[in-house]
């Protein structure tokens, strides 16, 4: 069973470019998240979702990030003009749906570590 | 607001040698999740631990075991037989089953392991 895969693993914006990163989570997990590490630091939530639906983005910086999870194909995080404070190792984890055992587990990905030139 | 609290930058441990990682938290809820992750170099986060905060009895995963103290909201990492693999950064997380499902770390303890 395949595990959370991310891609691109690094990826290299100039400011002012866009940075698209992709998350497909595990096999039969339908929720997923995306936490931001910026040097030195721990994860810091950013968003929640669920096929079709943003649960919570309260994490989420006001302009210029946007989250997708599309009934097909993989999640999206999508960075708009980036700038050199972007730059940091973002990961994806994902989880089974709600009620079912281990749904507080999240497992994750190896993370897309992003760097704004 | 939830906060999680990694008092110690950074650690060693002779290896072969027993070493104890803090972790406290603040919440005011009741039922929670706590957990331990671990982050090599290669910056993948693995899961080493995981607690149910109903659950008395503390988690135990082979050679790693946690100190719970819920009254004190103390969830620390203990790791025996230090290997040099386990040298990485380590993050204490919270979770909760109220709200929106997302994960609070920990700034993270950096393990050196000595040879």
């Amino acid at each position: 069973n395949a595990g959370v895969m991310q891609n691109p693993r690094h990826l290299v914006r100039r400011r002012g470019q866009e940075a698209r990163l992709r998350c497909s989570p595990m096999k039969g997990h339908s929720h997923v998240y995306w936490y931001r590490q910026l040097p030195e630091e721990g994860l810091k939530f950013m968003v929640y979702l669920q096929k079709e639906n943003i649960i919570d983005e309260s994490g989420m910086p006001k302009e210029r990030f946007s989250a997708e999870f599309p009934k097909e194909g993989p999640s999206i995080l999508r960075i708009q003009q980036v700038v050199r404070g972007d730059s940091a190792a973002y990961f994806c984890a994902s989880s089974p749906a709600r009620r079912s055992f281990g749904t507080d587990t999240q497992y994750f990905g190896p993370g897309t570590r992003l760097t704004v030139l | 607001a939830q906060t999680v609290t990694q008092s110690q930058p950074e650690m060693s441990v002779q290896e072969a040698e027993t070493v104890t990682l803090s972790c406290t938290y603040d919440t005011s809820e009741s039922d929670y999740y706590l957990f331990w992750y671990k982050q090599p170099p290669s910056r993948q986060m693995i899961l080493v631990i995981r607690q149910e905060a109903y659950k008395q009895q503390n988690a135990t995963e082979n050679r790693f075991s946690v100190n719970f103290q819920k009254a004190a909201k103390s969830f620390s990492l203990k790791i025996s037989d230090s290997q040099l693999g386990d040298a990485a950064m380590y993050f204490c997380a919270y979770y909760t089953t109220s709200g929106t499902y997302k994960y609070i770390f920990g700034t993270g303890t950096r393990l050196k392991v000595l040879a």
